[in-house]
């Protein structure tokens, strides 16, 4: 079946290093979404990229779909202690109308 | 976006007992989900509920183990049956919601329940 992994499966940081974590699919997406959840909390939406090579910036968060639609990237600049959680990128289950999630990426922010 | 409420938000519960939880969406919606998040790990599809009609359950996922209902549009439940430590997870129910004309519909969250089985 469709597979999304995503590397690192950890992350610890000092607040202002910036941070990426990257997502690959097993399959080609129609289109990929990001999803953050915070510590005890549940996932919330972040954004979603459609089209091959689709660059979104939301302030310090930047990301990327590839040219091939298999891949994703989610870059954090200066990372501050409220980033801190876990990143999901999540992709439609091809002709079934549901979303497949990425293992995940947790992001730690030292002060 | 949808506003989601589930309940409960958290339970202990003794093996081999049943736990209902409740998850109310405050507006009409065609499809809700439920998913389940084990300890550390990512989510799982467990059923799409659909009104009107029986669940559709993922690989790995049966009726009689997490039996699901949908009396309308902005309501479901889903039972966790006969539970064991295994059980012991965050359940997630999801809504879907369209963005825009033409994109792919994005899931608006619960705030979980969080369950522990003993």
């Amino acid at each position: 079946g469709q597979q999304v992994m995503q590397i690192p499966q950890y992350q610890h940081v000092q607040e202002g290093e910036d941070f990426t974590t990257y997502c690959n699919s097993s399959t080609t997406l129609s289109n990929i979404q990001w999803y953050k959840q915070r510590p005890g909390g549940h996932p919330v939406f972040l954004i979603q990229l459609v089209k091959s090579g689709e660059v979104k910036k939301q302030k310090r968060l930047t990301f990327q779909f590839g040219e091939a639609k298999k891949n994703s990237s989610l870059h954090i600049t200066a990372t501050q202690t409220t980033d801190v959680g876990t990143y999901f990128c999540a992709g439609p289950n091809t002709g079934f109308q549901k979303l497949v999630f990425g293992t995940g990426t947790r992001l730690l922010v030292s002060p | 976006s949808a506003v989601i409420s589930q309940k409960p938000s958290r339970d202990i519960c003794q093996r081999g007992t049943s736990l209902t939880i409740q998850c109310q969406v405050d507006s009409q919606v065609t499809m809700m989900f439920w998913y389940r998040q084990q300890p550390g790990q990512s989510l799982t599809l467990i059923a799409t509920a659909n009104q009107g009609s029986e669940a559709t359950y993922e690989s790995g996922f049966v009726i009689d183990k997490f039996p699901i209902s949908r009396p309308n549009l902005t309501f479901s439940t889903l039972t966790v049956s006969n539970m064991s430590p295994e059980d012991s997870s965050i359940y997630l129910c999801s809504v879907e919601d369209l963005l825009v004309a033409g994109s792919q519909e994005t899931q608006y969250f619960g705030p979980g329940t969080r369950l522990l089985v003993l």
